[in-house]
C-alpha cells in the first residue's frame, strides 16, 4: 500500500529554535500534501494544504510566516516551524494523496507524525 | 455546531461484542466519509471509507451511511482488545480531490477482555 514517511518522529529543542519536518511519499507521487496538528485529546486540525510547485494554502488562524511550507517535488513536502515556542509543542502529522487518484474521493495516506516538544 | 460530531466516550464493550461508533455531520454537501483508527501517540490509519447510502462491509467492520439524516456509523463485530483505540470520523465536502477533510474529535473505544 501507499507509504508516507515523516521525519523526524520526535524533536525536543529549546525555545526560539526553528524545526524542519519532512514528509515523503515513498511509492507514489503526491501533487498535494496536507499538514495537520493535533493537541492532546483533541482532533486533527488542518494547518495547510501543500501544492507541488506553488504556494501552500493556509487555514484560517495559521500563521504562514511561522509555519513555512515547501513542496518542491512530487514526493517531498517540508514544514518548518520558525522560532518555535512552548505553545507550538504538538503532534504534527502530514498526509498525501496519490496524484493518480485525480479528482476522485480516495482517502489520504498519513505519515507517522512528529512529536514536537519545545522547552 | 461542529462540522463533524462524535461522542468522545470512552465506549466500553466486552471482548466479542459489537461496538457501535456514531458520527453526525453538518454539511449536506458532504460526499465522502472516512473512519480512521488512531492508537495513542500514533497517526491515524484508515479503516474504511464510504460514499453511498447504505452499508459497506469489510471483514469485521461495517460502515453505514445515511445522508438524509447526515449520519455515519462504524460497527465492529467480535471486538478484540487490539481494537481499543480512538476512532476518528472524517468528512470531505463535494467532488474535487483536494478539498480538505474535516475530522471529528474521535470516540475512544475500550474493549474489555
Amino acid at each position: 500500500g501507499a507509504v508516507v514517511s515523516q521525519h523526524p518522529s520526535r524533536v525536543i529543542c529549546k525555545s526560539g529554535t526553528s524545526v524542519k519536518i519532512e514528509c515523503r511519499s515513498l511509492d507514489f507521487q503526491a501533487t498535494t500534501m496536507f499538514w495537520y496538528r493535533q493537541f492532546p485529546k483533541q482532533s486533527l486540525m488542518l494547518m495547510a494544504t501543500s501544492n507541488e510547485g506553488s504556494k501552500a494554502t493556509y487555514e484560517q488562524g495559521v500563521e504562514k510566516d511561522k509555519f513555512l511550507i515547501n513542496h518542491a517535488s512530487l514526493t517531498l513536502s517540508t514544514l518548518t516551524v520558525t522560532s518555535a515556542h512552548p505553545e507550538d509543542s504538538s503532534f504534527y502529522i502530514c498526509s498525501a494523496k496519490d496524484r493518480r487518484a485525480g479528482l476522485g474521493n480516495q482517502p489520504q495516506h498519513f505519515g507517522d507524525g512528529t512529536r514536537l516538544s519545545i522547552l | 455546531q461542529k462540522e463533524v460530531e462524535q461522542n468522545s466516550g470512552p465506549l466500553s464493550v466486552p471482548e466479542g461484542a459489537i461496538a457501535s461508533l456514531n458520527c453526525t455531520y453538518s454539511d449536506r454537501g458532504s460526499q465522502s466519509f472516512f473512519w480512521y483508527r488512531q492508537y495513542s501517540g500514533k497517526s491515524p490509519e484508515l479503516i474504511m471509507f464510504i460514499y453511498s447510502n447504505g452499508d459497506k462491509e469489510d471483514g469485521r467492520f461495517t460502515a453505514q451511511l445515511n445522508k438524509a439524516s447526515q449520519y455515519v456509523s462504524l460497527l465492529i463485530r467480535d471486538s478484540q482488545p487490539s481494537d481499543s483505540a480512538t476512532y476518528l470520523c472524517a468528512v470531505k465536502k463535494g467532488p474535487g480531490g483536494y478539498q480538505k477533510v474535516t475530522f471529528g474529535t474521535g470516540t475512544k473505544l475500550q474493549v474489555i477482555p
